[in-house]
Formats: structure tokens, C-alpha cells, sequence
């Protein structure tokens, strides 16, 4: 069965740092995986995915993550970071019907 | 617009009660699913439905039913034997084939607080 499982339940950096979010899979076979942003009291959204066309996939906000299968990885990052970034952030995956996430990590940046 | 309809956003209950979630989508996916959130622990996967007229347990069903009787609607009931049901409630739907395979679609949420 596949899991997923972030690194950290609380990440904290400065306004305009790098923000990097660990995510780690396991599987036998080649999921689909997935990161979304939730906000207080609202549903997840989409950030991006990775669905083997390239390991390096571009989402929306300026985030990107980098599928490394010697990893088993698909860590989430952002050059900057901005306060709207602040919010909770979860790495799924897919490699059956069910989906898999992660406990989740929030996104603290000070100003 | 098409998307995913969570009703209602906040909803207090009485101990002994049953309360029903409605979670409503136009986004034609064959798939639906509901899943619990408790600050510190994810998201955890309530009950899941592929198709019309079946769906199945997840990993805390305990206490908790569901029916999908039309493609588009998957209510979930909270019922008296769920022993702690204070929590934020989250509908999902996917398409199981096509470009978006996989992807989760979500509900804005119910908050549902026992008094």
C-alpha cells in the first residue's frame, strides 16, 4: 500500500526565504502525487502534480516540487515567500483509487 | 461555475443526535469521498464511493453512513454512536479517467461542534 509522509508538522521562515516542504512516498509503482494548500477553515486546493510527464512540475502561487524516484521524494518549494503563504500544506499520493495524504505541515513566515 | 457544494458550513449538534452533511457536485466525477480532519492528524478517510449505488468504508467509518443514490450527490450522517464527532468534515470528488485522474476536487467544509 502506498503511504505518504511529511517531515515536519510546523515549518517556520522568514518573509522573501526559501521555503522548502519534505514530502516522501512509498510505492512499488509510479503514483500520481500531489500537493495542496488549505487556508483556515476552507477546503484544499490544487498546488500541482506530478503524473510522470516531468520530474520537475511548476504550480500556481510560484511553487514548484521535483519527483526524485532514488528519493522516493517530492519535496515542495518556493524561491520566496510571501505572508500569503501562510497556510497548512499537504503532499498526497495515488496509486490505487484511494488517496493517500500526509498529516499535513503549516507554513509559518514572518515578516 | 462547476465544482464541489458542502452544506451546511457550520452545524452544532446535541449529544444522541444524528445530523446529515450534504456535499453536492457538478463536476460529472464518478468518484466522491469524505474525510475527517482533527488539528494535528491530516485528513482521515471517512468513506469513499467509485460509482452509483456503492461505496466503502475508509479508515474510521465507526459511527458514521453514507448513500449515493445520484452520481452527484454523497451525504454523509454523523450519527449518535460516533463517540467524538466535533470536527472539520471535507468532501472530495475525482474523475477516474482523462487528464485530471486522480486529482482531488474539494468542498469548502463543514464544521460540525457537539455541545
Amino acid at each position: 500500500a502506498q503511504s505518504v509522509t511529511q517531515l515536519g508538522s510546523h515549518v517556520s521562515v522568514s518573509e522573501g526565504a526559501l521555503v522548502l516542504l519534505r514530502c516522501n512516498y512509498s510505492s512499488s509503482v509510479p503514483p500520481y502525487l500531489f500537493w495542496y494548500v488549505q487556508y483556515p477553515n476552507q477546503g484544499l486546493q490544487l498546488l500541482l502534480k506530478y503524473t510522470s510527464a516531468a520530474t520537475l512540475v511548476k504550480g500556481i502561487n510560484g511553487f514548484e516540487a521535483e519527483f526524485k524516484k532514488s528519493e522516493t521524494s517530492f519535496h515542495l518549494t518556493k524561491p520566496s515567500a510571501h505572508m500569503s503563504d501562510a497556510a497548512e500544506y499537504f503532499c498526497a499520493g495515488r496509486g490505487s483509487y484511494i488517496p493517500t495524504f500526509g498529516r499535513g505541515t503549516s507554513l509559518i513566515v514572518h515578516p | 461555475d462547476g465544482g464541489i457544494t458542502q452544506s451546511p458550513k457550520y452545524l452544532f449538534r446535541k449529544e444522541g443526535q444524528n445530523v446529515t452533511l450534504s456535499c453536492e457536485q457538478n463536476l460529472n466525477h464518478d468518484a466522491m469521498y469524505w474525510y475527517r480532519q482533527d488539528p494535528g492528524q491530516g485528513l482521515r478517510l471517512i468513506y469513499y464511493s467509485q460509482i452509483v449505488n456503492d461505496f466503502q468504508k475508509g479508515d474510521i467509518a465507526e459511527g458514521y453512513s453514507v448513500s449515493r443514490e445520484k452520481k452527484e450527490s454523497f451525504p454523509l450522517t454523523v450519527t449518535s454512536a460516533q463517540k467524538n464527532p466535533t470536527a472539520f468534515y471535507l468532501c472530495a470528488s475525482s474523475g477516474t479517467s482523462g487528464p485530471n485522474t486522480g486529482e482531488l476536487f474539494f468542498g469548502e467544509g463543514s464544521r460540525l461542534t457537539v455541545l
